[in-house]
Parts: C-alpha cells; sequence; structure tokens
C-alpha cells in the first residue's frame, strides 16, 4: 500500500523544471508533500484534501488527481536550497488513521 | 518553540538488551506516530496513536511496542531488539490526524549488534 514515487532520482541545473510524480494503489483521501534534507528530519510542504486541488509554495506547487489516484510535484526554476529527498505521504481510504509514506525521489540541483 | 523532541539521537547497543526510544510533543497534539527509514525503503509507520490510550499498528510493527499514556508522550520500546530493527527513527505529531500537517522529531540512529 506504500505509494510508489517516480522518478528516483533527478539532477537539475539550477533554473531547470522538475516534476515528481506519485501513484497509489489505494483510493486516497489525503496527498501531502514533504522534503529531507539529507541528516534532517523530514519538513512538510503542502497538503491536498481534494480531487482536483492545486496547491502552490513558492516556486514549488503540486496537484491532485483523486479518480487516477496519483499527486503530482511541481519545481519550477529550481534553486540550489531545492535539493533533497521529496516523499508523498498518503491517506488512504478503507485503511483507518493509518499513514504510508512514497519510497522518496532524490532531487539534486547543481550550479 | 513548538518541537518534537526524540532522545537518544544515536544509539548503538546489543542483540536482546530492551531499550526505550522516548518522543515528547509541546503541541497539544492528537496524533502522533513513529516511522523507520531504510535506504530505498522511504519512511514506514510502526505504530500510531490518535489519543491518549489509543494506539494501533502500522505498516511494520513486530518488533515494537508503544504506549501512550499521556498526551505528549509516545515512546517507543523494542523489547529484544535484533539487526534487522537497525535503522533511522522519526518520531512524529499533528494536530488532527493523518489528514494534516506532521511534525518530526530529529530522529534517532540506532545500531542493533
Amino acid at each position: 500500500q506504500q505509494p510508489v514515487q517516480s522518478p528516483q532520482a533527478v539532477i537539475l541545473r539550477e533554473g531547470e523544471d522538475a516534476v515528481i510524480n506519485c501513484s497509489s494503489s489505494k483510493a486516497l483521501y489525503s496527498v501531502h508533500w514533504y522534503r529531507q534534507k539529507h541528516g534532517e528530519a523530514p519538513v512538510f510542504l503542502m497538503i491536498l484534501l481534494k480531487g482536483g486541488e492545486q496547491k502552490g509554495h513558492e516556486k514549488i506547487s503540486a496537484s491532485f488527481n483523486e479518480k487516477k489516484q496519483q499527486s503530482s510535484l511541481y519545481l519550477t526554476a529550481s534553486q540550489l536550497s531545492y535539493s533533497g529527498t521529496y516523499f508523498c505521504g498518503t491517506g488512504t481510504k478503507n485503511t483507518g488513521n493509518q499513514f504510508y509514506f512514497g519510497t522518496g525521489t532524490s532531487l539534486t540541483v547543481i550550479p | 518553540e513548538a518541537q518534537v523532541t526524540q532522545n537518544p539521537r544515536y544509539l548503538i547497543t546489543v542483540t536482546g538488551k530492551k531499550l526505550t526510544v522516548t518522543c515528547s510533543q509541546n503541541m497539544n497534539h492528537e496524533y502522533m506516530s513513529w516511522y523507520r527509514q531504510d535506504p530505498g525503503l522511504g519512511l514506514r509507520q510502526i505504530y500510531y496513536s490518535m489519543n491518549v490510550e489509543v494506539t494501533d499498528k502500522g505498516d511494520v510493527p513486530e518488533g515494537y511496542k508503544v504506549s501512550r499514556k499521556e498526551k505528549r508522550n509516545f515512546p517507543l520500546i523494542l523489547e529484544s531488539p535484533s539487526p534487522n530493527q537497525t535503522s533511522l527513527y522519526f518520531c512524529a505529531s499533528s494536530f488532527g490526524g493523518p489528514n494534516t500537517e506532521a511534525f518530526f522529531g530529529q530522529g534517532t540512529r540506532l545500531t542493533v549488534v
């Protein structure tokens, strides 16, 4: 029931864009996105609660397609500070209050 | 300062020696969870608690115990640790359950030899 993220890793030059996808085999009622820097705890970016919802956070935004059980994180005009591992997290229907994180996407931004 | 505090940050122990990792939050959050993080596997939920005296198994509960006697504390207990429990552990809390923002502790790196 762990969501699958793609790609597993991506390397960008400053200013380039990236998309990280999160796909679940279970019906979702929420999708979270977190970023984790090396050696640190994950930090919350945003949460999407409704199908079709889109949210933005500076140059980072996300969408949630409830029917397809998928979410995508969009990073535009990437900065060095965007480097880290990105995790989606999902609350799934019919599994009570359990929470599932994806396997993570390592993002490296180089000058 | 609003925070989740875990202790210890690093721990090396021997197989079979009981240990407890403490977790405390000062935000009056209802929902608390424990996760383990392993390379390539992301974060996997071990146990979670919706409130005092209410705990439930997550995805990988085998070999772990938890308790929630007070709202602020959610210790993780390994009664007989084994080498396959060597991992990075995170405690997290959120105000209203899994649909709300989670705040993480700084992590505990556990090595079982």
